[in-house]
């Protein structure tokens, strides 16, 4: 079974601009889960979404937004860009999102995002 | 892929020694503990977990330590190999369904 995908791995914005990210969990797992990795730093949670609704959002600005679609893949979008989003966004799922009672998150490669 | 850290701490080890890594997480009400593992242009990886109710767990190779009362977390590696090599992330959660990771531990193992 393939595990969480992500697409693409690779992407290069200038400031300004906007950028979509997208996500397929794997086979049977309705949660969607966004996080942004910094070089040197641990992933910080953006969003987690859930039968496409929101259940969850990070400390970050309104121009992070994201939406889960009827086959439970994703789509994170940031706008207008700044050279500090320049980061790995990695996308996880889970079958419920319910990792308070054993449910484990599984995360994909991520995309590297550059904004120069 | 872009190395994930590049001013971690960093733990070396001998291969076939045993290694330890260390976390000091921030909320004494969280709940449960993760430890994942990270290589080079990859995503986290789940290694092994464990909920405040218990202050110990094993896994193949690997054990979990907490000890809820100076909040704190290990990861016990048994007979470390080469491809044991990354970086090391614990991550906590309290009554919700995100994580908090702690900013990682890079392990290298030398022959």
């Amino acid at each position: 079974d393939a595990g969480v995908t992500q697409s693409p791995t690779h992407l290069i914005k200038t400031r300004g601009q906007q950028v979509t990210l997208r996500c397929s969990p794997i086979s049977g797992h309705k949660s969607v889960s966004w996080y942004q990795q910094v070089l040197g730093q641990g992933p910080q949670f953006i969003f987690q979404y859930y039968e496409k609704e929101e259940r969850g959002r990070g400390n970050f600005p309104d121009r992070f937004s994201a939406r889960q679609f009827p086959n439970y893949s994703s789509e994170l979008n940031v706008n207008a860009l700044l050279l500090g989003d320049s980061a790995l966004y990695l996308c996880a799922s889970s079958l419920e999102g319910l990792l308070r009672v054993g449910e484990k998150l599984f995360f994909g490669s991520g995309t590297q995002l550059s904004v120069l | 892929g872009e190395s994930v850290g590049l001013h971690l701490p960093t733990l070396s080890v001998q291969e076939g020694d045993n290694s330890i890594i260390n976390c000091a997480y921030s909320n004494s009400a969280s709940d449960y503990f993760i430890w994942y593992k990270q290589e080079s242009g990859k995503g986290p990886q789940f290694i092994i977990d464990i909920r405040s109710n218990m202050d110990k767990r094993q896994g193949q190779r690997v054990t979990v330590l907490l000890n809820k009362t100076v909040k704190h977390l290990s990861l016990q590696i048994a007979a470390t190999q080469p491809g044991d090599s990354a970086v090391y992330f614990c991550a906590e959660s309290f009554n919700t369904d995100k994580l908090i990771f702690g900013t990682g531990t890079r392990l290298q193992v030398f022959p």
